[in-house]
This record gives C-alpha cells, sequence and structure tokens, in this order.
C-alpha cells in the first residue's frame, strides 16, 4: 500500500507570495491533518480534515487555509507568505479513529523557503 | 502554549546501554500518548503508545512509561542501536479534543559505537 505523498518536495518563495502544497493519504484513509514543523518548536497542529470538513484546527493565522477533497486528497494555502513562515511543513493521514488511537501516517514533508 | 515539553533536546548514549527520553504534559484531558521517531528527509514514524489507564507499555526494545500524577512519561530504548539514532517526538492526545495531536519539541537522540 503505498504511503502519504506530499508535493512538491521543495519550495522556495519570496515575502508576500502564496503558496499551496498538496497531500496523498494512503487509500482508504479519511483523515489528513497539517503540521508545521520548525526547529526547536517540534510540530505544530494546522488543521484536520475529515470527509471534506474541517475538524479541528490549531492557533495559526488566517493566511493558513486547507481544503480536503472527495478522494480525500488534501491541500493547505498560504498567502502573503512571511519569513517566518519558512518550515517543514507535514501531512499525515489516519482511519478516523482506532480503538481511541489516533496513529497517523506522515508523509515526508514540504520544506519551504521563504526568502 | 506548549502543553507537551520535552526538555532535553539532545541525548547521547553508547550503542548497547540504555537510551531514556523523558515528556512533561501540562493538559490532565490528556488519555492517550504516543512516542514517534523521526529521521531526516523523512516523515515521523509511530513508534510506540500508551493509555491513560496504563503506566506501562512494552513493544521489544522500546518501553513507555506513564506516571499520570506526575503529568510525566518516558521512553526507554533497550539495548540502543545505531539505527536508533533519530530525532524522537512525544505526543498526546485527548478524547475530548477528537484526539487532535500536540507534540513536543523533540529529543535528538545519538547512539555511540
Amino acid at each position: 500500500k503505498a504511503g502519504v505523498t506530499q508535493t512538491p518536495r521543495y519550495l522556495i518563495k519570496t515575502r508576500g507570495q502564496q503558496v499551496t502544497l498538496s497531500c496523498s493519504p494512503i487509500s482508504g484513509h479519511r483523515s489528513v491533518s497539517w503540521y508545521q514543523q520548525t526547529p526547536g518548536q517540534g510540530l505544530q497542529f494546522l488543521f484536520e480534515y475529515f470527509s471534506e470538513t474541517q475538524r479541528n484546527k490549531g492557533n495559526f493565522p488566517g493566511r493558513f487555509s486547507g481544503r480536503q477533497f472527495s478522494n480525500s486528497r488534501s491541500e493547505m494555502n498560504v498567502s502573503t507568505l512571511e519569513l517566518g513562515d519558512s518550515a517543514l511543513y507535514l501531512c499525515a493521514s489516519s482511519l478516523p479513529q482506532l480503538a481511541g488511537v489516533n496513529e497517523q501516517f506522515f508523509g515526508p514533508g514540504t520544506r519551504l523557503t521563504v526568502l | 502554549d506548549q502543553q507537551v515539553k520535552q526538555n532535553s533536546p539532545s541525548l547521547s548514549v553508547q550503542e548497547g546501554r540504555i537510551s531514556i527520553l523523558n515528556c512533561d504534559y501540562t493538559n490532565s484531558m490528556f488519555d492517550y500518548f504516543l512516542w514517534y521517531k523521526k529521521y531526516p528527509a523523512e516523515g515521523p514514524t509511530f513508534l510506540i503508545s500508551i493509555s491513560s489507564i496504563k503506566d506501562k507499555n512494552e513493544d521489544g526494545r522500546f518501553t513507555v512509561f506513564l506516571n499520570k500524577s506526575a503529568k510525566h512519561l518516558s521512553l526507554h530504548i533497550v539495548p540502543s542501536q545505531p539505527g536508533d539514532s533519530a530525532v524522537y517526538f512525544c505526543a498526546a492526545s485527548a478524547r475530548a479534543n477528537d484526539y487532535k495531536l500536540s507534540f513536543g519539541a523533540g529529543t535528538t537522540v545519538t547512539v555511540r559505537a
């Protein structure tokens, strides 16, 4: 079974631009979550989508948005990029719940650099 | 506000010895705890988990201990192997929050030959 895939793997943008990142979950997984990883901050939860609806949201500004399609694929958009948005963006998919365990399967991430 | 804290950013251990990684949390609603392992250029992979109704869970060389009264958990790796060199993230979730995961900042483990 193919794992979680993320495209692109690397991206360089300049301040003020916008960016769209894509995530394809494991087949059969309907929950997709997005995280931002920066040095010293660990993984910060952005949002989770389930059945095309945002089910959970972290504490990020409205410049960060996402959506999920009927095939469970998800996109994340960041508008008006700032230097501080430079990070590794990770997508994770999971079954809705598995005996109360939210074990998530992560993709390799998209490394975003904002200049 | 960081609800899950890993206060040791790095740990160096000799091959064959025990690695002990620590994690503290502040939210008493957390009822599930997980450890993830991450190699460079890869996404984190699930390692082991524990429910709040238990105080210990073991899987091969990996054991997680939970002390609810102290809001503390630890991961023991025995014996440590060179392939264990990675970043380890502690994470916690609460049923009341749809199991949204809160992660610690990670501990980088280096296993010396």
